[in-house]
C-alpha cells in the first residue's frame, strides 16, 4: 500500500544553521504531498503542499518540492530560528491521507 | 476559519470501559479521519469515512469501531479499552477527492486518552 518514509530525528541545530528533512513515499497513483507542522502544545497544521510533479511548495521560508523521479519531497530552510522547533510530519493523500513518523526538530539560540 | 472539534482534551479511563471520542467538523467536508499518534511512530490511521454511514479500515483498526450517523460528526470507539490504547488521538476532516484538488486537511487538538 501507499507509504511514507521520513528521516528519524531528533534534530538540533543552532539558529541560521541549513535544515533538510528527507521525506520518500511509495504510491501507486498520482498523490498530493504535504508537510504538516506540529507546534509544542498545539495541534497540527499544514506547512505547505505540492499536488503533481515538479510543483515546489513554499511557507515560512520552507521549501519542498514534489520529485516524481526520485519520489521524493524533501523539506528545506536555509536559515532556521529558534521558533521553527517543532515536529515535522510527511504525509501523502490519495484515497486516504498517510503520514511519516514525523522529525523532532529543536533549534537553540 | 474551518474548524474541528473534539469533545475532549483529556480522558482517563479504566481497562475494560467502552470508550467514545467525538469528533465534529463545520466545514461540510466529505472526508473524515482517526489516527493515533505515538512517539517514534508519527500518525498511524485508524479509521476513516468519506460519507454518512460509510467508513474504511486504516492501518491499525484492531480493536476500535467508528460511527458516522451525521456528515459533520465522526466518533472512534473503543469497546473495551486495553492499557495498550494509551495514546493521543487525532480527528481530521477534509473535502472529498483531497488528491486531485488543491486543498488540504484540517486537524482537531487531540484527545490523550489515559487507559489505567
Amino acid at each position: 500500500g501507499d507509504s511514507v518514509t521520513q528521516m528519524e530525528g531528533p534534530v538540533t541545530l543552532s539558529e541560521e544553521a541549513f535544515l533538510t528533512i528527507n521525506c520518500t513515499y511509495t504510491a501507486t497513483g498520482y498523490p498530493s504531498l504535504f508537510w504538516y507542522v506540529q507546534y509544542p502544545g498545539e495541534g497540527l497544521q499544514l506547512l505547505l503542499k505540492a499536488t503533481k510533479a515538479d510543483d515546489k511548495g513554499s511557507n515560512k521560508g520552507f521549501e519542498a518540492t514534489y520529485r516524481k523521479e526520485t519520489t521524493s519531497f524533501h523539506l528545506e530552510k536555509g536559515s532556521v530560528q529558534v521558533s521553527d522547533s517543532a515536529v515535522y510530519f510527511c504525509a501523502l493523500a490519495d484515497y486516504k491521507l498517510s503520514f511519516g513518523a514525523g522529525t523532532t526538530v529543536t533549534v537553540r539560540a | 476559519d474551518v474548524k474541528v472539534t473534539q469533545s475532549s482534551r483529556y480522558l482517563v479511563k479504566r481497562t475494560g470501559e467502552k470508550v467514545f471520542l467525538e469528533c465534529v467538523q463545520d466545514m461540510d467536508h466529505e472526508n473524515m479521519f482517526w489516527y493515533r499518534q505515538d512517539p517514534g511512530l508519527g500518525l498511524r490511521l485508524i479509521y476513516f469515512s468519506y460519507d454518512v454511514k460509510m467508513k474504511e479500515k486504516g492501518d491499525i483498526p484492531e480493536g476500535y469501531s467508528v460511527s458516522r450517523e451525521k456528515k459533520e460528526r465522526f466518533s472512534l470507539i473503543l469497546e473495551s479499552a486495553s492499557t495498550n490504547q494509551t495514546s493521543m488521538y487525532l480527528c481530521a476532516s477534509s473535502p472529498l477527492m483531497i488528491e486531485q484538488l488543491n486543498t488540504e486537511a484540517f486537524f482537531g487538538q487531540g484527545t490523550r486518552l489515559t487507559v489505567v
